[in-house]
């Protein structure tokens, strides 16, 4: 079936320093979504890509989907502390159920004042 | 206000009991799921539904059991059957179409069973 993974699994900056996740796929994506999830909260939407090579950006935050369409990445800019939590992709894949994502296991962010 | 609803917020149980997580949502959406999530695990779905009457087993769907009567409602039973029942639930609900659609996700049900 298909595989999403992860890494890193944790991350620990310093307030200011920018941090990256990667998500790569065992198939082809037709699209991706980024959730993050606050500590001992639930996952929230943050965006979706769905064109190859497509790169999106939310303030801090940079979305890029691989020319593959295999992998993706989260690039946050000059952290903050409200930026602690754990960030999931979930993909789904291409010819797949509309409604069947699969996550991958988080990269677990924390920040350092 | 619209979103979803999950209860209890935690639930305690002894080993061989049935027990049944709710799940309500008031978002007007077709589509609802069940993830269970463990640490260092993310998330992995249970059961998901796409319409009222219909639901298909996800990918650890073993020892569990949900039924789609309302459009508004999506219990999951964790069942006996279950080895490892102790976990973080969440229910998560989706609009239904050609495209696939973010998830909305309730607080979630922290089960422990002994």
């Amino acid at each position: 079936g298909q595989q999403v993974m992860q890494i890193p699994q944790y991350q620990h900056v310093q307030e200011g320093e920018d941090f990256t996740t990667y998500c790569n796929s065992s198939t082809t994506l037709s699209n991706i979504q980024w959730y993050k999830q606050r500590p001992g909260g639930h996952p929230v939407f943050l965006i979706q890509l769905v064109k190859s090579g497509e790169v999106k950006k939310q303030k801090r935050l940079t979305f890029q989907f691989g020319e593959a369409k295999k992998n993706s990445s989260l690039h946050i800019t000059a952290t903050q502390t409200t930026d602690v939590g754990t960030y999931f992709c979930a993909g789904r894949s291409s010819g797949g159920s509309n409604y069947k994502l699969t996550f991958g296991k988080g990269t677990l962010l924390t920040v350092n004042p | 206000d619209g979103g979803i609803t999950q209860s209890p917020k935690y639930l305690f149980r002894k080993e061989g009991q049935n027990v049944t997580l709710s799940c309500e949502q008031n978002l007007n959406h077709d589509a609802m799921y069940w993830y269970r999530q463990d640490p260092g695990q993310g998330l992995r779905l249970i059961y998901y539904s796409q319409i009222v009457n219909d639901f298909q087993k996800g990918d650890i769907a073993e020892g569990y059991s949900v039924s789609r009567e309302k459009k508004e409602s999506f219990p999951l039973t964790v069942t006996s059957a279950q080895k490892n029942p102790t976990a973080f639930y969440l229910c998560a609900s989706s609009h239904r179409g050609a495209d696939s659609y973010e998830q909305y996700f309730g607080p979630g049900t922290r089960l422990t069973v002994t």
